[in-house]
């Protein structure tokens, strides 16, 4: 049972390069979501999933995309990369939006 | 707006001083709430949690909170920290909004333990 996994572990990206953030969970929870993490400002959500298909903003979606095909994978895309980007980025699952949530080992993200 | 506070953004410590650190909420009904601890280099993982019942609960590793309806707090406490200690501690709070639950992070305290 591997958990929230996240590839890769670290990533430097150039200004106006795109890249995609995976995620997958292997405990067939419904929920998922994405966080980014920047220094002294704790975590913000920037997209969350209730399940395949369905995808809903979060507090800053804006310069990400999210899909959602299966119940297992939870892509987080960049299209435009931009500085303000640069951060860690935490995908999380949880079984509902009740309980807590189990987070991967983190993404961290340099966009020069 | 609902939010969680941390007022305490860095602490340091020596092995086998007590801990407790503070967490407050701006909500006045039903929530869940949780400690996460992120050790250096690592994924957020949890360390407590309370829905309901005991308001004093027990964690992982020694650590109790205490749910406090009153003062709207969820404090952390250890009564004797370890090196391996260091880490940052995020509160978390889950509470109903349009259906669903909504999960509001801390902007974390960051401890230090001196061995």
């Amino acid at each position: 049972n591997a958990g929230v996994t996240q590839t890769p572990k670290f990533r430097i990206l150039k200004i106006g390069q795109s890249m995609t953030l995976q995620c997958a969970q292997d405990m067939n929870h419904n929920y998922m979501y994405w966080y980014r993490q920047d220094p002294g400002m704790g975590l913000k959500l920037i997209y969350y999933s209730v399940g395949a298909g369905i995808t809903d903003k979060g507090e800053v979606p804006n310069g990400y995309n999210v899909s959602r095909s299966t119940t297992e994978d939870f892509p987080l895309r960049l299209e435009l990369a931009a500085p303000s980007q640069t951060s860690v980025y935490f995908c999380a699952s949880s079984f509902g939006t009740y309980y807590e949530q189990y987070f991967g080992p983190g993404t961290r993200l340099t966009v020069t | 707006a609902q939010s969680v506070s941390q007022h305490n953004h860095h602490v340091i410590l020596s092995e086998a001083a007590s801990l407790e650190l503070g967490c407050n909420y701006s909500y006045g009904g039903t929530v869940n709430l949780f400690w996460y601890v992120q050790y250096p280099g690592q994924h957020l993982q949890l360390l407590l949690k309370y829905f309901s019942g005991d308001p004093l609960v027990k964690g992982i590793k020694g650590f109790e909170a205490e749910f406090i309806k009153s003062k709207f707090s969820f404090n952390l406490r250890k009564p004797s920290v370890q090196w391996s200690d260091t880490a940052e501690y995020f509160c978390a709070v889950n509470l109903p909004t349009s259906g669903t639950y909504k999960y509001i992070f801390g902007t974390g305290t960051r401890l230090k333990v001196l061995a």
